[in-house]
């Protein structure tokens, strides 16, 4: 069955840092481009970052650039994203998504939450 | 940035009934790299249809896409209960890939 779970989420106070993962099972992690997508809590969607199949090229929405970084582990089948400077507008549910056609697998998500 | 618009906010249908939710493009969308993603409470989003009319793995054929350019549609035929949920479209032919501000469907 194919899946991803994500991990890593918690409570951060601002400025902060927060690293989180997202476990692929199923298929290969080499294969495709992925992606994490964000839902502030009551909004919408919001994409935040994908990584290409074989990870040399990423795309970071503005409101994360210079602070977020995306990356995968072919080896251990498993994205991150690495969250630096964590501002209050950052709070969100983290969904990791598999680009396959379009964002068709995603896991159930991880919240992250920044306050002081 | 391609902006995507969804109308209406809000929807209120009846079971059995045909919906029609909209989402418009700022600018072209390249290939029709749409898709329409089905989220209910508490739960992560699901693809019904990418390439602005192709249905994903699983998803019934009362759901279906289509549009081109900058103007896209997607049906659900006649609904059923456990169509009632927000949709959104997004665009994923460049980068930043945009959602839209999503459609709520509800029970009438």
């Amino acid at each position: 069955e194919v899946q991803l779970v994500e991990s890593g989420g918690g409570l951060v106070q601002p400025g902060g840092s927060l690293r989180l993962s997202c476990a692929a099972s199923g298929f290969t992690l080499s294969s495709f481009a992925m992606s994490w997508v964000r839902q502030a809590p009551g909004k919408g969607l919001e994409w935040v970052s994908t990584v290409s199949a074989g990870g040399r090229s990423t795309y970071y929405a503005d409101s994360v650039k210079g602070r977020f970084t995306i990356s995968k582990d072919n080896s251990k089948n498993t994205l991150y994203l690495q969250m630096n400077s964590l501002r209050a507008d950052d709070t969100a549910v983290y969904y990791c998504a598999k680009w396959g056609n379009a964002f068709d697998i995603w896991g159930h998500g991880t919240m992250v939450t920044v306050s002081s | 940035e391609i902006v995507l618009t969804q109308s209406p906010g809000t929807l209120s249908l009846s079971p059995g009934e045909r919906a029609t939710l909209s989402c418009r493009a700022s600018q072209s969308v390249s290939s029709s790299y749409l898709g329409w993603y089905q989220q209910k409470f508490g739960q992560a989003p699901r693809l019904l249809i990418y390439g602005a009319s192709s249905r994903a793995t699983g998803i019934p054929d009362r759901f279906s896409g289509s549009g081109s350019g900058t103007d896209f549609t997607l049906t659900i035929s006649r609904l059923e209960p456990e169509d009632f949920a927000v949709y959104y479209c997004q665009q994923y032919g460049s980068s930043p890939y945009t959602f839209g501000q999503g459609t709520k469907l509800e029970i009438k």
